[in-house]
């Protein structure tokens, strides 16, 4: 069974669209985050929520909202798409916020055109 | 905030020999250190850690050392082999903050 799942696997989608990538994790954890890997593999953290609650909300333009209906759910929408947003999406879980291991979905590749 | 350097960017070993890669972090809170393997195309994984109360930890072919002082931490591969081959991240967690290297990819050829 997948422990983190992300969909859609690729997206591709002209400027200006607004999309959503979706994570599910069948773990029990309670922090789930997304993490953007660009063209030169760069990982960088997006957003973490801990029991739904959001905790981290780096220097990320607001035209990307993260919405956690559940613990088990991270979910992220994108509006106003630009080219520059092209990159692989990870959405990953771990049990806590610190000092442990982080599971990471498959990732997501959006290509904006 | 937090800053974590990553070096080398690329590096090409001969299978059987070592490979080592350095990290170093600036925020002294910082007390949780994992690295992560990234296959090529594969999500990332976590292949080993290590927290601020130890030195040293060992797996098999690897291990990873942490100087606390100096703010640095290192992986060491010993006896690679082709199935190494991939870019490994180092990170630094404190609380919720959790910053990732910027990556080094590993080549080890037969």
């Amino acid at each position: 069974d997948t422990a983190v799942s992300q969909t859609p696997k690729y997206l591709v989608t002209q400027m200006g669209n607004d999309k959503s990538i979706k994570c599910e994790q069948n773990l029990g954890h309670d922090t789930m985050y997304w993490y953007k890997q660009d063209s030169k593999k760069f990982l960088k953290i997006m957003f973490s929520y801990n029991n739904k609650e959001l905790i981290i909300n780096e220097t990320v333009p607001n035209r990307f909202s993260p919405k956690s209906p559940d613990k088990a759910h991270l979910n992220l929408h994108i509006n106003s798409l630009e080219l520059g947003d092209s990159a692989v999406y990870f959405c990953a879980s771990s049990p806590r916020l610190q000092g442990v291991e982080q599971y990471f979905g498959p990732g997501t590749r959006l290509t904006v055109t | 905030g937090e800053n974590v350097e990553q070096h080398p960017s690329t590096l090409s070993v001969q299978e059987g020999d070592s490979a080592v890669i350095k990290c170093t972090y600036s925020d002294s809170a910082s007390n949780y250190f994992p690295w992560y393997k990234q296959e090529l195309g594969k999500r990332p994984q976590l292949i080993i850690d290590i927290r601020s109360n130890v030195g040293e930890k060992k797996d098999q072919r690897i291990a990873v050392t942490l100087n606390k002082t100096a703010k640095h931490f290192s992986l060491h591969i010993t006896e690679t082999q082709p199935e190494d081959s991939a870019v490994y991240f180092c990170a630094a967690n404190n609380f919720n903050k959790f910053y990732f290297g910027s990556g080094t990819k590993l080549n080890v050829k037969p």
